[in-house]
């Protein structure tokens, strides 16, 4: 089945650092891909959607200018958290939007997210 | 706006009792579809079931069954027999569409003793 892989799985930065993450759609070409975050005990937030070749679309809440998105293939975006911290740390997933099929059977495949502490 | 209610935050029960997670959820949408997911400990999220708004037949898989009732927007999840495996935390979710940004549920945590 399809594979959406995140990179790092876990990191710990500094405060004011950045940080980047990767999600790849390892065997589709995903135009679109989603990325949502978690904090400890609590549900999954989207953050925004990311589209190849385009800006993404932030949810209302969310900073663009703090949580920088590019798509720039059709199996890599990446999630860079500009000068992180504490109240960054958090869970970050991606999923990755699978166009291949018929438009009934769209679906998305979740990577299996990165662990974010800054200190 | 799109909102997903799971009123159950834990639920504990021992093994090989039934148990059922509850989800409603409210969409302005007359075409959208709803989700479960798992996530163990590990946080790596395991999808169960997506169903769109048009199917409302029940669906089994095992030892897990769905009930959609589109009259009362729940889309409710039943474990038979379960087993201290299915220990996790549940969610439901919706989307306008079967590939679309999900909206979650706050998660039903729960626990399967021994």
């Amino acid at each position: 089945g399809a594979v959406v892989s995140q990179h790092p799985s876990w990191v710990i930065c500094k405060s004011g650092t950045s940080v980047k993450i990767e999600c790849r759609s390892l065997d589709f070409q995903a135009t679109t891909m989603f990325w949502y975050r978690q904090f400890p005990k609590q549900s999954l937030m989207l953050m925004a959607t990311s589209n190849e070749g385009s800006k993404a679309t932030y949810e209302q809440g969310v900073e663009k200018d703090k949580f920088l998105i590019n798509h720039a293939s059709l199996t890599l975006s990446t999630l860079t958290v500009t000068s992180a911290h504490p109240e960054d740390s958090s869970f970050y997933i991606c999923s990755a939007r699978d166009r291949s099929g018929l438009a009934t059977q769209e679906t998305q495949y979740f990577g299996p997210g990165t662990r974010l502490l800054v200190l | 706006a799109q909102k997903v209610t799971q009123a159950q935050t834990e639920i504990s029960v021992v093994e090989k009792e039934d148990v059922t997670l509850d989800c409603v959820y409210e969409t302005r949408d007359t075409t959208y579809y709803l989700f479960w997911y798992k996530q163990p400990p590990s946080g790596e999220l395991v999808f169960l079931i997506r169903r769109n708004s048009f199917d409302e037949q029940n669906e089994i898989s095992g030892r897990y069954s769905w009930n959609f009732q589109k009259s009362t927007s729940s889309f409710n999840f039943t474990i038979t027999a379960s087993q201290v495996v299915d220990s996790a935390v549940y969610f439901c979710a919706v989307a306008y569409g079967g590939a679309d940004g999900l909206t979650f549920g706050k998660g039903t945590h729960l626990i399967i003793q021994p």
